[in-house]
């Protein structure tokens, strides 16, 4: 059974600031992560994915994935009030298998 | 291109009522996904299937069933209304392995 574990947060950071969330998952033959936010009330929105040990940046947000430690994280610089969401990590298909979601970490943005 | 398209956005059903959650997407997704998501709770998938005539249980099945009579359509039933199933429900699609999810805009649903 496939896992993945998130702290639920809230978490607080001042505007401006690097906001840090992380992301452990139980399936060491897992290949593909992904994060998602959600802001109250919509549906889930694609930031990044990630499928290679290493560092992947795409603007204001750096995914890193870890293998050997089973961690992913996702680094939110520049923080904005507008980033305050939840932030989803998922462990993605592999060989039939779905998506596990985590259970997320609200993150709020204080102006 | 629409992508993922749920109907309707909101509903009310009284407990013992049953409905159908409309999903379709125009993506040509082979994979397509049913999830429930309670109030400041993560996803939890209740039905997925892989094609046309295929489909198979998640995580929370009890209470629904799903059918896929074509690749653009996946609907939910909910039979006998229960207020446990007071949720949002979100459908997604994806095309390939390890490729992310789209999702709808999701049904808000109450039962009373």
């Amino acid at each position: 059974q496939k896992e993945v574990e998130q702290n639920s947060g809230p978490l607080s950071v001042p505007e401006g600031a690097i906001a840090s969330l992380n992301c452990t998952y139980s399936d060491r033959g897992s290949q593909s992560f992904f994060w998602y936010r959600q802001y109250s009330g919509k549906s889930p929105e694609l930031i990044m994915f990630i499928y290679s040990n290493g560092d992947k940046e795409d603007g204001r947000f750096t995914a890193q994935l870890n293998k050997a430690s089973q961690y992913v994280s996702l680094l939110i610089r520049d923080s904005q009030p507008s980033d305050s969401a939840t932030y989803l990590c998922a462990d993605g298909r592999i060989y039939g298998q779905n998506f596990v979601f985590g259970p997320g970490t609200r993150l709020s943005v204080l102006p | 291109n629409a992508g993922v398209t749920q109907t309707p956005k909101f509903r009310i059903l009284k407990i013992g009522q049953s409905m159908t959650l409309q999903c379709t997407q125009d993506m040509n997704h082979n994979y397509m996904y049913w999830y429930r998501q309670d109030p400041g709770m993560g996803l939890k998938l209740i039905y997925y299937s892989v094609g046309a005539g295929i489909t198979d249980k998640g995580e929370v099945p009890n209470g629904y069933n799903v059918s896929r009579s074509t690749t653009e359509d996946f609907p939910l039933r909910l039979e006998l209304a229960a207020p446990s199933q007071t949720s949002v429900y979100f459908c997604a699609s994806v095309n390939d392995y390890n490729s992310p999810l789209h999702f709808g805009n999701g049904t808000r649903l109450t039962v009373t």
